[in-house]
This record gives C-alpha cells, sequence and structure tokens, in this order.
C-alpha cells in the first residue's frame, strides 16, 4: 500500500524568498508523484507531477518539484515565493502499477507567504 | 484542459433528509470517478470508486448504504447522502482521471460543502 507524508503542517515564508514544501512517500510500485493547490472552499488544483524521465519537473505558477528515488521524496519548490501563493498544498502518491488509479494524498501543508 | 463541475457547490439541510451531488466530466468522458471527503485542515479521504454500468467500489468504514453512488453515463456521477445528520457535514469533492488512464493526473470539480443542521 502506498502513503504520502508532509512532515510539516505549516510553512511561513517571506516574500521574494525561495520555499520549499516537503513531501516523502512509500509505494510498492513505481511511483506516480503529484503536487495540488487548494485554495479555501475550492477543489484541488493541479500544480506538477513525475511520471518519468528527469527528476527535476517544471510545472505551474512557476512550482517546480525534483524527485529524489534514494530519498523516496518530491519537494515542491519555488524560487521566489508569492503572497498569492498561500495556500494548502497536497502531495500525491500513485502506485504506478495500480490501474485502479487511487490517489493517496498527505495530510497538506499550509503555506503562508508573508508580504 | 479537462474540467469536472460538482453541483451544488454547497447545501444546507435538515437531519434526516438526502441531499445528491452531482459530479459531471464537462469535456471528456469519464467510465471512472472518485469521491472524496475532506475535514476542516485535514486531507483528503477517498470514499468510494464510482464506476460507470458497474457498482461503487467502497473503501473500508464508508457506508454504502448511506452514501449512495450512481454513476449514470460516462459524464455524470452522483453521492446521494442519505439520512444525512450533522455528523456528515463536510467538504465532498469529485475526482475524474481523463484521457491516457498511465499518466493523467486526474482533474478535481470544485466541492461540495455539506452542512447538515
Amino acid at each position: 500500500a502506498q502513503s504520502v507524508a508532509q512532515p510539516e503542517d505549516q510553512v511561513n515564508v517571506a516574500e521574494g524568498n525561495p520555499l520549499t514544501v516537503k513531501c516523502t512517500y512509500s509505494v510498492s510500485g513505481n511511483p506516480y508523484l503529484f503536487w495540488y493547490v487548494q485554495y479555501p472552499n475550492r477543489g484541488l488544483q493541479f500544480l506538477l507531477k513525475y511520471i518519468t524521465g528527469d527528476n527535476l519537473v517544471k510545472g505551474s505558477y512557476g512550482f517546480e518539484a525534483e524527485f529524489n528515488k534514494s530519498q523516496t521524496s518530491f519537494h515542491l519548490k519555488k524560487p521566489s515565493a508569492l503572497v498569492s501563493d498561500s495556500a494548502l498544498y497536497f502531495c500525491a502518491v500513485r502506485d504506478g502499477q495500480d490501474y485502479g488509479q487511487n490517489f493517496v494524498f498527505g495530510p497538506g501543508t499550509r503555506l503562508s507567504v508573508l508580504p | 484542459g479537462a474540467v469536472v463541475s460538482q453541483h451544488p457547490s454547497w447545501v444546507i439541510c435538515k437531519s434526516g433528509t438526502s441531499v445528491k451531488i452531482e459530479c459531471r466530466s464537462l469535456d471528456f468522458q469519464a467510465t471512472t470517478m472518485f469521491w472524496y471527503r475532506q475535514f476542516p485542515k485535514q486531507s483528503l479521504m477517498l470514499m468510494a470508486t464510482s464506476n460507470e454500468g458497474s457498482k461503487a467500489t467502497y473503501e473500508q468504514g464508508v457506508e454504502k448504504d448511506k452514501f449512495l453512488i450512481n454513476h449514470a453515463s460516462l459524464t455524470l456521477s452522483t453521492l446521494t447522502v442519505t439520512s444525512a445528520h450533522p455528523e456528515d457535514s463536510s467538504f465532498y469533492i469529485c475526482s475524474a482521471p481523463p484521457g491516457d488512464r498511465e499518466l493523467s493526473e486526474q482533474f478535481f470539480g470544485p466541492g461540495t460543502r455539506l452542512t447538515v443542521l
């Protein structure tokens, strides 16, 4: 069975500074990894995914994430944070061999970007 | 990109009544849709997998007679919360994988906030 950990409930960063939101995962097969963002009372918006290929994945709104197989991590990063990036971020994993498409979500990390 | 809609976006009902939530894929066909439940400040928990033309698959601990799922067509799945009680108050989100089943990232609806008085 797969699982996702996001060790930080809350991340605070000043506007203009780089941000990192951490994610580690466990999956028996090939990991398909995803990051989603959720604004208050809204559904999830897709940011980026890793399926195969380059370990550094670039996504929407200037976000990127690095897949590290040895550390089983998929941390989300952005070089320069904006106040509008403040939201709830979810890391998700799918077992690439699971054709049922079931996603497992991490507990979420609330990002606050301070002006 | 693919769009998934949900209706209603919010609903308030009295205890004991039933509430139906619709999930539609607007520009693609979805043989599978997923229903999630999210409590305040918590992650999404998968409730069930909705399969077009067959019975839904429920996760452990989810009452199938309480949360009725009907996948009526390739673009519509409904979740009916029967005899709702205050503890059913939550944010319900559906999702659907379009296109290539291997690579799709899933598209999520905007969610439905249910408040049971």
